[in-house]
Parts: structure tokens; C-alpha cells; sequence
């Protein structure tokens, strides 16, 4: 148990709808990280946070956001959703955000898009 | 553009002998590698990491071994155990304020007993 918990575990939805992933860092992790896997690539980058404010974006697209709040938990908002969405979404913590931290991750929220 | 290759999609051994993880990457801006281990319906588990400055690092059974000149570095398993099959990702870090990793695709580890 890597200390970081994600909810929900599973979530199926329809093409344009809106979701809401919720992540809660392992406790004095200040950085949050959200990845996404797909089926045929690995874990791609999304957004990383510290302390409430955006610290770096990766490949993110514009339907999808995300949001830090003053407890350090995250979300991250999935809107209009396509089938190509459909994927495993990671969240991983780390204490400060600097680079060459150990990142730790959730366990992850499947989200299929019908 | 691949930053992080794993080219190995899988890779098998019998139990005790020693599993070789390789992965190269492209960017010479990257000074933090880190190895994690998958199971299936699980998130990523952190397993070892080494900095630009070292060469090697271990930690019980694993070893990271990086070679700067080449850019690659291998993980090394001894002795592989069955509970070790899983998919390994390689990640790599260029060190700077973001701390972002770029994944290679991974390799799926197949321990047989």
C-alpha cells in the first residue's frame, strides 16, 4: 500500500459526459501527479500540482483539467468525453515535486467510455 | 518520439536465475532513472532508482546499472522469484522543477517455477 488512494476504482460512462477523479496523497506529500495509461501506450504524463498551484503540464488536452485544494487532495475533471478516453488514470505523490523525487502511485481509476 | 524504449515487450526466466530489465532513453537532459513493477488492476510500485552521478545502485535482489555513455541502463533481478512476474517500467526525470517521468512501454516479466 503505497499510502496514495484514488476514487473511484471503476467508472463506465458515456460518450460526452463528464467525470471527476479523485486522488488523496500519501499524508505530508505536498506534489500531486496525475498519468494516464492506454491500452497501446504506457503511462503518459497529465499535469502535476504542488500546493494547490499548477507546476507542469504533459500531454493534456483541453477537455481534461485538474485542481489541487488546501487538504492537498486533487481532481482531475474528464469533460465530453470520447471512447479514445477510455484508459486507467494514475495519481502519484511525492513530498516536494523537485526532480529526482520518488514518485508514489495510487492504484488507479478504470474509466470506460460507451 | 519515444524518449524511453524498452524494446524487450516481454521476457521469460526460470526461477533462480537472474533477470536483465534493459532500457535505453534519447534525452541527455534526464539525471534521475527509476525502475517501478506492475501487477495487473494495480498501480505502479516504486522499486529502485539511481541518479546520473552513480553508476550503480542496489537494493537486495535488484541492481540498477547505468551506463551514461551508451544511454541505457538494465535492472537486474537475483535470483528471480515467481513472485516477480509483473511489467517493469523504466522512467526517467530530467531533475528540474517539474519532475514529471516519461515511461518507457514496458516489459512484461515472466518468472517460471
Amino acid at each position: 500500500d503505497s499510502g496514495v488512494t484514488q476514487t473511484p476504482k471503476h467508472l463506465i460512462t458515456a460518450t460526452g459526459q463528464r467525470v471527476t477523479l479523485r486522488c488523496s496523497p500519501r499524508s505530508g506529500d505536498l506534489s500531486v501527479y496525475w498519468y494516464q495509461q492506454s491500452l497501446d501506450q504506457g503511462l503518459q504524463f497529465l499535469i502535476h500540482y504542488y500546493n494547490g498551484e499548477e507546476r507542469a503540464k504533459g500531454n493534456i488536452l483541453e477537455r481534461f483539467s485538474a485542481q489541487q485544494f488546501p487538504d492537498l487532495h486533487s481532481e482531475l475533471n474528464l469533460s465530453s468525453l470520447e471512447l479514445g478516453d477510455s484508459a486507467l488514470y494514475f495519481c502519484a505523490s511525492s513530498v516536494s515535486g523537485w526532480g529526482g523525487e520518488t514518485q508514489y502511485f495510487g492504484p488507479g481509476t478504470r474509466l470506460l467510455v460507451l | 518520439d519515444q524518449q524511453v524504449k524498452q524494446n524487450s515487450p516481454s521476457l521469460s526466466v526460470q526461477e533462480g536465475r537472474i533477470s536483465i530489465l534493459n532500457c535505453d532513453y534519447t534525452n541527455s537532459m534526464f539525471d534521475y532513472f527509476l525502475w517501478y513493477k506492475k501487477y495487473p488492476a494495480e498501480g505502479p510500485t516504486f522499486l529502485i532508482s539511481i541518479s546520473s552521478i552513480k553508476d550503480k545502485n542496489e537494493d537486495g535482489r535488484f541492481t540498477v546499472f547505468l551506463n551514461k555513455s551508451a544511454k541505457h541502463l538494465s535492472l537486474h533481478i537475483v535470483p528471480s522469484q515467481p513472485g516477480d512476474s509483473a511489467v517493469y517500467f523504466c522512467a526517467a526525470s530530467d531533475g528540474g522543477a517539474t519532475n514529471k517521468l516519461i515511461f518507457g512501454t514496458g516489459t512484461l516479466l515472466a518468472v517460471q517455477p
